[in-house]
């Protein structure tokens, strides 16, 4: 696709479920990222992932939250048991590659856990 | 502790005028910069850009400034249009440390027509 997608585009979750948040990354992109935006927030750092490398998992707030990325493209954020505490808006970003720091964002998925 | 902050959470310009959002950081081993542009339900979007071996980059009505002993930036939009209305969040990486951006909060700015 021309951009990076996000899905679903809303998610609505009972506190102590688990949920999976996916992400297709710009064809050819090399480099993809996890962020997340509480309200009234500026945007956390939770995870990276660059080319076949062993990912960046040192903004991850709990063992609850795993990624994984598969074939070096779709990424899937899996959060277990969820908190309150987790509703935020879920952004993945990617990029060409390790030299690149211009991020290409996807929409988001705005997570809330009753 | 936020290594990168933006102390002014809105700012309200009137069209036409210039706009200035401030962005301050405290990690001396960041050496790139960049502004990002949110609007509400999209992603953000990349904005501009600037190496600490600058101390300016200009595009167009956009021009950001780096102060690296104070460790401050800023940026400029001149003249300001109501379709910069949006939220704007400055960034920060060290070289070679995997592209790994921080963010600051955020400010959001309102161009009054």
């Amino acid at each position: 696709g021309a951009g990076v997608s996000q899905s679903p585009s809303n998610k609505v979750t009972e506190k102590g479920k688990d949920v999976e948040l996916r992400c297709d990354p710009i064809s050819g992109h090399t480099a993809l990222y996890w962020y997340r935006q509480s309200l009234g927030q500026g945007l956390e750092f939770l995870i990276y992932f660059q080319g076949n490398s062993a990912p960046d998992k040192s903004g991850l707030p709990s063992d609850r939250f795993s990624a994984e990325r598969t074939g070096g493209s779709v990424s899937t954020l899996t959060i277990q048991r969820t908190q309150q505490e987790d509703s935020a808006v879920y952004l993945c970003a990617s990029s060409r590659d390790r030299g690149d720091e211009k991020l290409f964002f996807g929409s988001g998925t705005q997570l809330s856990v009753l | 502790d936020q290594q990168v902050k933006q102390n002014s959470p809105s700012l309200s310009v009137q069209e036409g005028r210039i706009s200035i959002l401030n962005c301050d950081y405290t990690n001396s081993m960041f050496d790139y910069f960049l502004w990002y542009k949110k609007y509400p339900a999209e992603g953000p979007t990349f904005l501009i850009s600037i190496s600490s071996i600058k101390d300016k980059n200009e595009d167009g009505r956009f021009t950001v400034f780096l102060n690296k002993s104070a460790k401050h930036l800023s940026l400029h939009i001149v003249p300001s249009q109501p379709g910069d209305s949006a939220v704007y969040f400055c960034a920060a990486s060290v070289n070679n440390a995997g592209n790994m951006l921080t963010f600051g909060g955020g400010t959001r700015l309102m161009v009054k027509p």
